[in-house]
């Protein structure tokens, strides 16, 4: 069965700092990936998404993600985190024909100015 | 404008009362997902529709249930059935790609 894991629950980084938030996932098959992040009260938006190819994505706000098939990650990188990049990030993986994802636990990230 | 739209955004349940939960996309897909979000444990799926009139159980189908008469639309009723409610819910819909697009939920609360 397919299963994501976020090892860390809370992140807190300085303004300025580079961001790396870690994603495992267990998948048969090559897997569909994604990032998305979700403000307090709001629904979830895409910030980035791995179907083949080049194994570095380039997403929206800054983030970038690198898929490692030998080490089944996913993680989620920034250069340069900005406060409003508060959040919460979750991971998830699907397949192809709309196939329900299955997500993570989520990580909370905080910003110290 | 094209997206999904969850309503109401604020729900109180009284013990022992059905409520449904809208849910209605304009972006033309063919599936679509009820999610449950608790704080810590991540989304948890409820029910998925891949097409009209027909639909599965998630992981947690326990005390819900679900209709797709049309394909924009893909209501859940929470039943009495269903012991701890309080949750906030997430719909989702999503084209072959599996990438999936949310609404911006609503928040049910008992009282």
């Amino acid at each position: 069965a397919q299963s994501v894991t976020q090892p860390d629950i809370h992140i807190t980084v300085s303004e300025g700092a580079s961001l790396e938030l870690r994603c495992n996932y267990s998948y048969g098959a090559t897997p569909y990936l994604f990032w998305y992040v979700q403000s307090p009260g709001q629904g979830l938006q895409l910030l980035l998404k791995y179907f083949s190819g080049d194994t570095l994505v380039q997403g929206i706000k800054g983030f970038e993600a690198e898929f490692k098939r030998s080490q089944s990650s996913f993680n989620l990188r920034k250069p340069s985190v900005h406060w409003s990049d508060a959040a919460e990030y979750f991971c998830a993986v699907g397949a192809s024909g709309a196939q329900k994802l299955v997500f993570g636990q989520g990580t909370r990230l905080t910003i110290n100015p | 404008d094209g997206g999904i739209t969850q309503s109401p955004k604020y729900l109180f349940r009284k013990e022992g009362q059905n409520v449904t939960l809208s849910c209605e996309q304009n972006l033309n897909h063919d599936a679509m997902y009820w999610y449950r979000q608790d704080p810590g444990q991540g989304l948890r799926l409820i029910y998925y529709s891949q097409i009209v009139n027909d639909f599965q159980k998630g992981d947690i189908a326990e005390g819900y249930s679900v209709s797709r008469e049309k394909k924009e639309s893909f209501p859940l009723t929470v039943t009495s059935a269903q012991k701890n409610p309080t949750a906030f819910y997430l719909c989702a819909s999503s084209p072959s790609t599996a990438e999936a697009f949310f609404g911006q939920g609503t928040r049910l609360t008992v009282v």
